[in-house]
């Protein structure tokens, strides 16, 4: 463990469900990430927070939701996705957004069918 | 935007051998960070290095920051070293903590 808690580690979904992914980190940071990795494409961010606010949304379509409810938990609400949104979901954790190490957590992997 | 460029892309090591990954950048960077991805999808932190050198171990990286690029090192490899190898860097001039990740060294060690 990494002291990033992702669960769960595996989902498949309709294209009608809503769902949610659900991440805690351990670490006492105060910056939390969505990052999506697709088959073939770099990693690439979804959404930062930080102090519990957001602070980047990087233009992902409404069906993604975040939720930071405190600093150690964060959410990714999933509602009318597409086969194409099928990948690895990777939280990650950092104290601060700009000068230190973050830490993954082991990722959601998301099948839309 | 900032580049990330590694090489090589694909690399074949026996058991015990040494290896040398790079990683270049088009910009100047103060938060470089080197991972590993293991078969299972799991990201792990190798190194937190926008300069100098560091060593964990059987791994080492070091960064010039001055001349864009960074190095990672792997002696003696294991079969467990086999995975993706990522470096990152913060874009400063783009979404805040956007972690700019390169296309990454697949490594495979066979024993």
């Amino acid at each position: 463990e990494t002291g990033v808690t992702q669960t769960p580690r595996h989902l498949v979904m309709g294209m009608t469900n809503k769902k949610s992914l659900k991440c805690e980190q351990h670490l006492g940071h105060n910056a939390m990430y969505w990052y999506k990795q697709s088959a073939k494409k770099p990693l690439e961010l979804m959404f930062v927070y930080s102090l519990e606010e957001r602070v980047e949304n990087n233009s992902v379509p409404s069906r993604f939701s975040p939720e930071c409810p405190n600093s150690s938990h964060l959410f990714l609400h999933l509602h009318t996705l597409q086969p194409e949104d099928s990948a690895l979901y990777l939280c990650a954790s950092s104290q601060g957004t700009l000068t230190s190490g973050y830490t993954f957590g082991s990722g959601t992997r998301l099948t839309v069918v | 935007g900032i580049q990330v460029e590694q090489s090589p892309p694909d690399l074949i090591l026996q058991e015990g051998a040494n290896s040398t990954l790079r990683c270049n950048f088009s910009d100047s960077v103060n938060n470089l960070q080197w991972f590993h991805q293991n078969p299972w999808g799991q990201l792990i932190n190798l190194f937190y290095i926008p300069s100098g050198t560091k060593q964990n171990g059987r791994l080492s990286a070091t960064t010039v920051a001055t001349e864009r690029y960074s190095l990672l090192y792997i002696s003696s490899s294991q079969t467990t070293d086999s995975g993706v190898y990522f470096c990152a860097v913060v874009d400063y001039g783009g979404s805040q903590g956007n972690l700019i990740f390169g296309k990454g060294t697949k490594l495979s060690v066979k024993p």
